[in-house]
């Protein structure tokens, strides 16, 4: 069985500053990918970045990164130059041999 | 390329009709994925098909749900009867091959919020 935990809730960032968003999960397989999606209000799930659990090298794309710590479970996402549009909804999901397990989400608000 | 379509966008019903939402994948990508995303929940997997056959159905409440893939393309999923826990956003989901093959990546559409009065 898999499950994810986002205790955050809510978030707030000041526009063009950086928050992380937390997550953690558990997983028996020993092979699998850790993602965070954005829903925004239009509510299409939005991938925003990918993590092969077996890479040690933290996943980057553009202003999105991430902190893999494998030990402790955990999987923070870290939102630099944060901008209005990255308003939405964050899932942090996990996946083994099968289909994806979601957190319960993370609501970020960007203030101008 | 075109996304994943679904429709309708919106749905209001009273408990005990029944209704149907419309997914379109990808073109080309051969699995496809039914979610039901409760309020200030994340999105939680209905069934999986590969092609035109299920892979996966186990957390399909069988006795009202009822899903198909026909020609391995378009699917429905249909509630009857319905009940008031059934509201809910409908996300459907495609993938390029099977899940299992690890690099797989799942593409959502936007959705049907359906209401259950």
């Amino acid at each position: 069985a898999q499950t994810v935990t986002q205790s955050q809730p809510e978030m707030s960032v000041q526009e063009a500053e950086t928050v992380t968003l937390s997550c953690t999960y558990d997983t028996s397989e020993s092979d699998y990918y850790l993602f965070w999606y954005k829903q925004p209000p239009s509510r299409q799930m939005i991938l925003v970045i990918r993590q092969e659990a077996y890479k040690q090298q933290n996943a980057t794309e553009n202003r999105f990164s991430v902190n893999f710590q494998k030990a402790a479970k955990s999987f923070s996402l870290k939102i630099s130059d944060s901008q209005l549009g990255d308003a939405a909804m964050y899932f942090c999901a996990s996946a083994g041999a099968n289909n994806l397990f979601f957190g319960t989400g993370t609501r970020l608000t960007v203030i101008p | 390329e075109a996304g994943v379509a679904q429709s309708p966008r919106y749905k209001i019903i009273e408990k005990r009709q029944s209704v149907a939402f419309w997914c379109n994948p990808i073109s080309g990508h051969a699995t496809l994925y039914w979610y039901q995303q409760i309020l200030g929940q994340g999105p939680k997997l209905l069934i999986q098909f590969q092609n035109n056959g299920v892979v996966d159905d186990s957390q399909l409440p069988k006795d009202r749900f009822s899903a198909e893939r026909l020609k391995g393309v378009d699917s429905t999923l249909k509630i009857q009867p319905a009940k008031l826990e059934d509201s809910a956003v409908y996300l459907c989901a495609s993938s390029l091959t099977f899940w299992g093959s690890g690099e797989n990546i799942q593409y959502f559409g936007a959705g049907t919020r359906l209401s259950v009065l």
